[in-house]
């Protein structure tokens, strides 16, 4: 099973700060990663595929970036709905999986 | 509008059996791959289950594997998932979700349902 590793596992932040998410596999997965926006008590969104195409609606102080092994998310001016736990997911190989996640707090 | 309702959660002992629905309105149904996710309460995703659109291909997680079974009836637009031999490690909120596809590449889920409780407890 393929493994992705997130973080931090927290990161707190004030708003108009630039936030830094990191998404490891363990092996590679190409281009083929997402990630998604939970927020509590909803369902995830999906705010990029394929590493670093934004998704319908995203903001575009989200962006994508990395291959291979190594990704990350990141949001260039937090706001205060950003508050959220974000999470990272293949699609190279079943079964599919997801990384752990990284909660995101704005002081 | 685009949008999943999942249905059929509820309170079920340990070794029952529950069925989820979920009923995709505003989309073209039949042309998606669908999938379960699950999120047990505090915990981060995991994959259940995933079927292709004429439900020739379909794939589990091997912790569902032999107990769950997905389908899907593209006439009334709706993806289930018959859950069989229920474990207290089932209890999650299951959401439905669509993946994207081109040709045969199939993408990220881009629409989920708003999920739907299963709590497995004597």
């Amino acid at each position: 099973e393929l493994v992705l590793t997130q973080s931090p596992a927290t990161l707190s932040l004030s708003p108009g700060e630039r936030a830094t998410l990191s998404c490891r596999a363990s092996q590679s997965v190409r281009i083929y990663l997402a990630w998604y926006q939970q927020k509590p008590g909803q369902a995830p969104r999906l705010l990029i595929y394929d590493a670093s195409n934004r998704a319908t609606g995203v903001p575009a102080r989200f962006s994508g970036s990395g291959s291979g092994t190594d990704f990350t998310l990141a949001i260039s001016s937090l706001e205060p709905e950003d508050s959220a736990v974000y999470y990272c997911q293949q699609r190279t190989s079943w079964p599919l999986t997801f990384g752990g996640g990284t909660k995101v707090e704005i002081k | 509008e685009v949008q999943l309702l999942e249905s059929g959660g509820g309170l079920v002992q340990p070794g029952g059996s529950l069925r989820l629905s979920c009923e995709a309105s505003g989309f073209t149904f039949s042309n998606y791959p669908m999938s379960w996710v699950r999120q047990a309460p505090g915990k981060g995703l995991e994959w259940v289950s995933t079927l292709s659109g004429t439900s020739a291909l379909i794939f589990y997680a091997d912790s569902v594997k032999g107990r769950f079974t997905i389908s899907r009836d593209n006439s009334k637009n709706t993806l289930y998932v018959q859950m069989n031999s229920l474990r207290a490690e089932d209890t999650a909120v299951y959401y439905c979700a669509r993946r994207t596809y081109s040709g045969n590449d199939w993408g990220a889920f881009d629409l989920w349902g708003q999920g739907t409780m299963v709590t497995v407890s004597s």
